[in-house]
C-alpha cells in the first residue's frame, strides 16, 4: 500500500495564479482532510470530507476550494494564489470506527511545499 | 468545545535523559487523544492514541503517555532519549464525532 500520496511535492506560483493539489489514498478511508502547516501555528484544517461527493469547511477555508468526486481522491484548489498561502500543505485520511461515525487516528501524506511570490 | 495546549514550543534534552512533552486538553466529553511525530520534511505519523481503554498507553519507539482525567493531561514520556528522537511532536484531541484539534507542536532537541 502506498498510503496517502500528494502531488506535487513542491511548487512555486506567482500571485494570482491558480493550481490544484492532488491527494490520493489507497486505504478505502471514508474521511479525508486538507491542512496547512505554518511555523508556530501547528496544523490548521482547511477543508474536509466525510465521504465521496461531500465536503465541508474547516478552520481556514478562505481562498481554497475542494472536491471529492472519487472516494480515493481529494483535490485542493487555489483559484488566485496569494503570498499568505505560502505554506506546507498536508492531506490526511481516516477510517470510520466500528459502531458509528467517529473521527479516529489520521494517516498523513508527505506534504506539498508551496511558495507564492 | 475541544482544545489542546502544548507547553513549550521547544524542549531540549541530553541523549539518555528522560523526555517529557506536556499536553493539556479541554473537552466536554471523554475524548480521544493522540500524539503524532513529524520528522524533518515528512508528514505526521501516529505515535500512540488513547481511546478510553487503559490510561497508560504505549506507543512506538519506546514512547508512552498517561491519560489523567483529573488533570486533563496526556503527557508524552520516554525514559531515555536517543538522537533519532529529534523531531516535532503534536498532541491532538478529538471529542467523539468531531475532527481532531491539534496543538501547536513541540520541537524536541536531543544533544549528544
Amino acid at each position: 500500500n502506498a498510503g496517502v500520496t500528494q502531488t506535487p511535492k513542491f511548487r512555486v506560483l506567482k500571485t494570482g495564479q491558480s493550481m490544484t493539489l492532488l491527494c490520493a489514498q489507497d486505504m478505502n478511508h471514508e474521511y479525508m482532510y486538507w491542512y496547512r502547516q505554518d511555523p508556530g501555528m501547528g496544523l490548521r484544517l482547511i477543508h474536509y470530507s466525510v465521504g465521496e461527493g461531500t465536503t465541508a469547511k474547516g478552520e481556514v477555508p478562505d481562498g481554497y476550494n475542494v472536491s471529492r468526486l472519487k472516494k480515493q481522491n481529494f483535490l485542493l484548489g487555489l483559484e488566485s494564489a496569494a503570498p499568505s498561502q505560502t505554506s506546507v500543505y498536508f492531506c490526511a485520511s481516516s477510517y470510520e470506527l466500528a459502531g458509528g461515525s467517529s473521527y479516529n487516528e489520521q494517516f498523513f501524506g508527505p506534504g506539498t511545499r508551496l511558495t507564492v511570490l | 468545545a475541544q482544545s489542546v495546549t502544548q507547553l513549550g514550543s521547544h524542549v531540549s534534552v541530553s541523549e539518555g535523559a528522560l523526555v517529557l512533552l506536556r499536553c493539556n486538553y479541554s473537552s466536554s466529553v471523554p475524548p480521544y487523544l493522540f500524539w503524532y511525530v513529524q520528522y524533518p520534511n515528512q508528514g505526521l505519523q501516529l505515535l500512540l492514541k488513547y481511546t478510553s481503554a487503559a490510561t497508560l498507553v504505549k506507543g512506538i519507539n519506546g514512547f508512552e503517555a498517561e491519560f489523567k482525567k483529573s488533570e486533563t493531561s496526556f503527557h508524552l514520556t520516554k525514559p531515555s532519549a536517543h538522537m533519532s528522537d529529534a523531531a516535532e511532536y503534536f498532541c491532538a484531541v478529538s471529542e467523539r464525532g468531531y475532527i481532531p484539534t491539534f496543538g501547536r507542536g513541540t520541537s524536541l532537541i536531543v544533544h549528544p
